[in-house]
């Protein structure tokens, strides 16, 4: 069925570095541009960063910009996000979702939860 | 950046009762780049409205949204007890893509 399911989150030291993926199935993947939003413990969504549907152009929130990258691999159907340099203010469920272009976020993942602790 | 702003941080309600969800924007929003969404306790949040006052799939028309420029409002007709959640404005008008900081409708 249509989805997106993340995974490789976990429990990171402050200066370290993830990797997020995103799994797309039932969908034509590389059609769809692709976003990071991630969620604080009890706060509200915050955007983290976007793709374009063939990688040609990313952007990022100024909160990120220089310690996370955004990619993707559409032969895999696939979305990473590597964050380094991890800040304690990067604890959060990140969630993948899909944007046919201009678009609202018209489907998420359930999400991955980082938490960036010593 | 387009800063949204919504109002109230909380609605307490009761079933059948009626919400109305106000969200500012910073700078004017073109319509067509307007949306809302709904959150439930541990889950992502499911798209309800976009285009301003489009309905997603699945959605029921008790939802309703409209707005202009830079004021936007969802309102919610006779409150269901599967309702009561937090509700963000966004628009992806321009980057960076921007949420408000959500409204939460808790039952009275």
């Amino acid at each position: 069925q249509v989805q997106l399911v993340e995974s490789g989150g976990g429990v990171a030291q402050p200066g370290t570095s993830l990797r997020l993926s995103c799994a797309a199935s039932g969908f034509t993947f590389r059609k769809s541009g692709m976003h990071w939003v991630r969620q604080a413990p009890g706060k509200g969504l915050e955007w983290v960063a976007v793709i374009w549907d063939d990688g040609s152009i990313d952007k990022y929130a100024d909160s990120v910009k220089g310690r996370f990258t955004i990619s993707r691999d559409n032969s895999k159907n696939t979305l990473f996000l590597q964050m380094n340099s991890l800040r304690a203010e990067d604890t959060a469920v990140y969630y993948c979702a899909r944007d046919l272009g201009g678009s609202p976020f018209d489907l998420w993942g359930q999400g991955t939860l980082v938490t960036v602790s010593s | 950046e387009i800063v949204l702003t919504q109002s109230p941080g909380t609605l307490s309600l009761s079933p059948g009762e009626s919400a109305t969800i106000s969200c500012w924007a910073s700078q004017s929003v073109r319509s067509t780049f307007f949306a809302w969404y709904q959150q439930k306790p541990g889950q992502a949040p499911r798209l309800l409205i976009h285009g301003t006052s489009s309905r997603a799939t699945g959605i029921p028309d008790r939802f309703s949204g409209s707005g202009s420029g830079t004021d936007f409002t969802l309102t919610i007709r006779r409150l269901e007890p599967d309702d009561f959640a937090v509700y963000y404005c966004q628009q992806y008008n321009e980057s960076p893509w921007t949420f408000g900081q959500g409204t939460k409708v808790e039952m009275k």
